[in-house]
């Protein structure tokens, strides 16, 4: 399967400061990324749909002005939490999928990124 | 919202146990997906089951799928302490655009498995 890799693995910031997190395909090209977020004993919840070369679309009650994402290339999605604060401390989860089309496969997973806002 | 709830939220047993775990989901599905996620990192995926099959084996792991309860089961037998995780069940969601297809999670079995 693909790997995916995240980098920070995780982050300590201040309130109102910004953070970006990477998320690179390693070995497979992926003209769709999905991003995720994970509250302390959850289940992931669905953020947004990053498009390489186009704008990312969000899922409802995500601000897309807050969470900010580039997909620059088939590679390299990037998000970033703007003016960030406690409440956006979370568990941050890349995600691309094995093929296109309509049916749903397996999807690779990055490793995650553990953000806290202090 | 959640599409799968995971039954139960949390289980404890021995090595050597059998674990297993119950999903049960709202919408009709191609597939089922089963995944695991060890604490504070990314998820693995275990094993798809597609919509016309109703069990599936990968090594000490077996999945159930019944359709017309809408619920899938994760059997994992010989348990071992390396095998305490979440567990999650996942389907299709079509994402806001229609442009691509992320996964609905259900809550997660928390599985611990004592030596």
């Amino acid at each position: 399967g693909a790997v995916v890799s995240q980098h920070p693995s995780w982050v300590i910031c201040k309130s109102g400061t910004s953070v970006k997190i990477e998320c690179r395909s390693l070995d497979f090209q992926a003209t769709t990324m999905f991003w995720y977020r994970q509250f302390p004993k959850q289940s992931l919840m669905l953020m947004a749909t990053s498009n390489e070369g186009s704008k990312a679309t969000y899922e409802q009650g995500v601000e897309k002005d807050k969470f900010l994402i580039n997909h620059a290339s088939l590679t390299l999605s990037t998000l970033t939490v703007t003016s960030a604060h406690p409440e956006d401390s979370s568990f941050y989860i890349c995600s691309l999928k094995s093929e296109e089309g309509r049916e749903v496969y397996e999807q690779y997973f990055g490793p995650g990124t553990r953000l806290t806002v202090t | 919202s959640q599409q799968g709830e995971e039954d139960p939220q949390a289980l404890s047993i021995q090595e050597g146990e059998n674990a297993t775990m119950n999903c049960s989901y709202k919408t009709s599905i191609n597939n089922l997906q089963w995944y695991r996620q060890n604490s504070g990192r990314g998820l693995v995926h275990l094993i798809l089951i597609r919509s016309n099959e109703r069990e599936k084996h990968s090594g000490r792991l077996r999945v159930t799928l019944d359709t017309s309860k809408k619920s899938s089961s994760l059997l994992i037998t010989a348990s071992r302490a390396a095998d305490t995780a979440s567990y999650f069940c996942a389907t299709g969601l079509r994402t806001t655009n229609q442009a691509g297809t992320a996964l609905i999670f259900g809550k997660g079995t928390t599985l611990s498995v004592s030596s």
